[in-house]
């Protein structure tokens, strides 16, 4: 069964720049999420879809990212314009319907902003 | 407000000997429980979990104790690999209106040979 697939791997940004991130999940899985993972910390959850619609975006800066989930298979996350804290290792994973499913991960994204 | 809490960032082992990781969770609405695993440059891999009508569960040498009372967790490895050391995060899992995953900044296991 293939994994979470992320791209790309690593990204070097200037502030200000903008950046997308893409995420294909494991088929079949209608649950996606996105993660933020600053250097020390625990991921932090920015948004989460239920196929192609937002169960919560409560912790996703609006006013700077935006993500979405065309035909809920796929979804890219966008950054514009980037801030120098946002340097983290954004975590795309996903999931099966339903409570109590764990949440498979791809690699990760690694954002340096310059 | 950090509502799953791995007070310990890095613990050392020896090889062969019981990894002890500690979690605290404040919120009392958090029904289920996991660990993930973390190497390098990877994404964290689902390692086991736990449901709160449960106090014990265990796979091979992994083992997850849950005191509801105490809002504790823990993770035991036994016996303890090199191939163990990785950092390993906890999560809640909300199950009540919009479920998601909260983590814990995670732990910094490391085995000794």
């Amino acid at each position: 069964e293939a994994g979470v697939a992320q791209s790309p791997r690593y990204k070097i940004i200037e502030k200000r720049q903008s950046v997308a991130f893409w995420c294909n999940p494991i088929s079949g899985h209608a649950t996606l999420y996105w993660y933020q993972q600053i250097l020390g910390q625990g991921p932090k959850l920015l948004i989460q879809f239920q196929n192609n619609g937002v169960v919560d975006d409560s912790q996703l800066p609006k006013d700077r990212f935006s993500a979405e989930r065309l035909k809920g298979v796929d979804s890219t996350l966008k950054i514009q314009p980037a801030k120098l804290e946002d340097s983290a290792v954004y975590l795309c994973a996903s999931s099966l319907p339903g409570v109590r499913t764990e949440a498979f991960f791809g690699q990760g994204t690694r954002l340096t902003v310059v | 407000d950090q509502q799953v809490k791995q007070n310990s960032p890095s613990l050392s082992v020896q090889e062969g000997r019981i990894s002890i990781l500690n979690c605290d969770y404040t919120n009392s609405m958090f029904d289920y429980f996991l660990w993930y695993k973390k190497y390098p440059a990877e994404g964290p891999t689902f390692l086991i979990s736990i449901s709160s009508i449960k106090d014990k569960n265990e796979d091979g040498r992994f083992t997850v104790f849950l005191n509801k009372s105490a809002k504790h967790l823990s993770l035991h490895i036994v016996p303890s690999q090199p191939g163990d050391s990785a950092v390993y995060f906890c999560a809640a899992f909300f199950t009540s209106g919009t479920y998601k995953y909260i983590f814990g900044t995670g732990t910094r296991l490391k085995v000794l040979a």
